[in-house]
This record gives C-alpha cells, sequence and structure tokens, in this order.
C-alpha cells in the first residue's frame, strides 16, 4: 500500500525557516517524481515544487523560486522541502505528491500546516 | 501563463442526477495532460482521471472525463451522495508547469 506522511509544519514568523519531510513507503520511491502541492485556505492547490527520481531534474513555482529547495533521500525514501525567507501568503496545508500516468498526482500524504503569523 | 477556468463555480444537484463539470484552458492543454480530483473538508485530493479520460484505479465507473484542447468535462452519470464535494482539474506541461483550477464545489441541493 502506497503510504506518504509529512512531517515538520508549524507556526513561523515572516522570514523564518521550515524544513518539511515526506516519508514514503509501499513503492519504488526512485522511479518516480514527487512534488510539494500546497493548498491555502479556501483556495485550490498548487505545485510549488517538483523533483525526478534521480535527483536531476527540478521545478519551483515562480512564488518560491529562491527561496525554497527541494531535495530527496533515495536511500530513506523521503522527501523533503527547504523553506526559507518565508512570507504570510505562505501559509498552507503542504501535501508530499506522487507523480503517476499522464503527469496526475496519484498518491497525496495527508499535509501537514505551514503557517507564517507574527 | 495557462489559467484553468472550472465552471460552475457551485453546482446544486440531487442524488441520483447527471452533473456536468467544466475545466476551460486559456491555451490548449499537449497530449490531454488533464486531471480531475475530488477533494473533501479535511482530506488530500483524490485522483478521479487522468490524461483527459482515463478512470483513476478504483474509480467507479459513473465518472467520466472528455474533452481535448482547451475544453474539458467531468461527468457524474448518477450522482450518490457521497460524490457532494469540491472538484479540481489540473493540467501538465504549459508554464506554470503543473496548473490546477480555481474548483466546481457539487453540492446538494
Amino acid at each position: 500500500e502506497v503510504q506518504l506522511l509529512e512531517s515538520g509544519g508549524g507556526l513561523v514568523q515572516p522570514g523564518g525557516s521550515l524544513r518539511l519531510s515526506c516519508a514514503a513507503s509501499g513503492f519504488t520511491f526512485s522511479d518516480y517524481v514527487m512534488c510539494w502541492v500546497r493548498q491555502a485556505p479556501g483556495k485550490g492547490p498548487e505545485c510549488v515544487s517538483s523533483m525526478t527520481g534521480d535527483s536531476i531534474h527540478t521545478y519551483y513555482a515562480d512564488s518560491v523560486k529562491g527561496r525554497f529547495t527541494i531535495s530527496r533521500d533515495n536511500s530513506k525514501n523521503t522527501l523533503f522541502l527547504e523553506m526559507n525567507n518565508l512570507r504570510v501568503d505562505d501559509t498552507a496545508i503542504y501535501y508530499c505528491a506522487r507523480r503517476g500516468s499522464a503527469y496526475a498526482f496519484d498518491y497525496w500524504g495527508q499535509g501537514t500546516l505551514v503557517a507564517v503569523s507574527s | 501563463e495557462i489559467v484553468l477556468t472550472q465552471s460552475p463555480g457551485t453546482l446544486s444537484s440531487s442524488p441520483g442526477e447527471r452533473a456536468t463539470l467544466s475545466c476551460r484552458a486559456s491555451q490548449s492543454i499537449n497530449n490531454n495532460y488533464l486531471a480531475w480530483y475530488q477533494q473533501k473538508p479535511g482530506q488530500p485530493p483524490r485522483l478521479l482521471i487522468h490524461g483527459a479520460s482515463s478512470r483513476a484505479t478504483g474509480i467507479p465507473d459513473r465518472f467520466s472525463g472528455s474533452g481535448s484542447g482547451t475544453d474539458f468535462t467531468l461527468t457524474v452519470s448518477r450522482l450518490e451522495p457521497e460524490d457532494f464535494a469540491m472538484y479540481y482539474c489540473q493540467q501538465y506541461g504549459s508554464s506554470p508547469l503543473y496548473t490546477f483550477g480555481q474548483g466546481t464545489k457539487l453540492e446538494i441541493k
């Protein structure tokens, strides 16, 4: 059974940093593109960053470019998101998602809440 | 930059009825890389349809997707009580690489 479990969210002040983790199980982690998808309250989802299985190719949404860094450790089946210089509008639930067939996200974690507030 | 516009914003229907949700793209979506998701409160999105018309694993056949280019449709043939939720479309390929629509709320009339 595919499972994705996020951790690392919390309350942080503007300008602060957080590191999110996503522990994956039930599939060959290194075979898949993984994405961090966030969803602000009452809004649609947004994929803010993704990384190929071999860590060679990454994607960042313009809204986070230069502030967020995605990485993965295939030996530990874990995906990371380093978030720096956080802003109030980064407040959202952050999901870890697996990219499957036809570039759709076929499995999602339950999410971790990131709240940026002074 | 590609924009996905979903309509209607809210759809009020009754169990047993047919529901049709629309997703229109501001530019053509390559290779029909268009997906549909269902989301219930407090849960992550669940993949329903990928490649515009292929049902994801375990999705009931009352859900179907169609369309190409810029116009896509999700149809629920006979609404069950558990189908009332938010629905999002998502594209891959155009800048930004992944884009979601703003969603359609399917509510009980």
